[in-house]
């Protein structure tokens, strides 16, 4: 079956500090990759996406590269904000649109 | 975009009771689904949501023990039957809009069980 396997947290960063967060999948076929943010006491959203191999998805100064070569899916930042402590899942979605979530990384930005 | 309004958003439940939870969601979808998520966990897909047939269950979920409806195509409910306190969870509500794969999720319904 499908998986996804993201870096163990929680991670904790000072503000202006680069962030990575791995997330390398499983899955039959050509999934659509996410990464999904759950902000302290609020619902899921999407943060970014990518769609098919070598997409870059972005949003907020996030960014990540579909890597089919690598099954890989990692997060970053350049200059991460306390705002963006949060949980952040990576998920893919298969042909059959069923989605599968990673564990979920903590992340801590201390001013 | 779709809006999804899920409720109760917290219920305090005693043992051996059944709690329905509810999943509107504004604008059509092709599909729905229920996920739990248990403290510091992630995400776990519970079933699908068919549109006027047996929810699609995943391996460790029974439909006796969380029946699903979806009479139409914006509307869901999934019961937790014969509570324990081992189903004190957060349980989430998701859809897929009609031309876009990206997911979108209810608030939340947490739900604790004495």
């Amino acid at each position: 079956g499908n998986s996804v396997t993201q870096m163990e947290g929680p991670v904790t960063l000072s503000e202006e500090a680069f962030l990575t967060i791995n997330c390398t999948y499983t899955a039959t076929g050509y999934p659509s990759l996410f990464w999904y943010v759950q902000y302290p006491g609020e619902g899921l959203q999407l943060l970014l996406k990518a769609t098919k191999a070598d997409d870059k998805g972005s949003n907020k100064g996030f960014e990540a590269t579909y890597r089919k070569e690598t099954t890989s899916f990692h997060l970053e930042k350049g200059s991460v904000q306390v705002s963006d402590s949060a949980v952040y899942f990576c998920a893919l979605s298969d042909n059959a649109g069923k989605s599968t979530f990673g564990d979920g990384t903590t992340l801590t930005v201390k001013p | 975009s779709a809006v999804i309004s899920q409720k109760p958003s917290r219920d305090i439940c005693q043992r051996g009771t059944s709690l329905t939870i509810q999943c509107q969601v504004d604008s059509q979808v092709t599909m729905m689904f229920w996920y739990r998520q248990q403290p510091g966990q992630s995400l776990t897909l519970i079933a699908t949501a068919n549109q006027g047939s047996e929810a699609t269950y995943e391996s460790g979920f029974v439909i006796d023990k969380f029946p699903i409806s979806r009479p139409n195509l914006t509307f869901s409910t999934l019961t937790v039957s014969n509570m324990s306190p081992e189903d004190s969870s957060i349980y989430l509500c998701s859809a897929r809009g009609l031309k876009n794969e990206k997911l979108f999720f209810g608030s939340g319904t947490q739900l604790s069980v004495l």
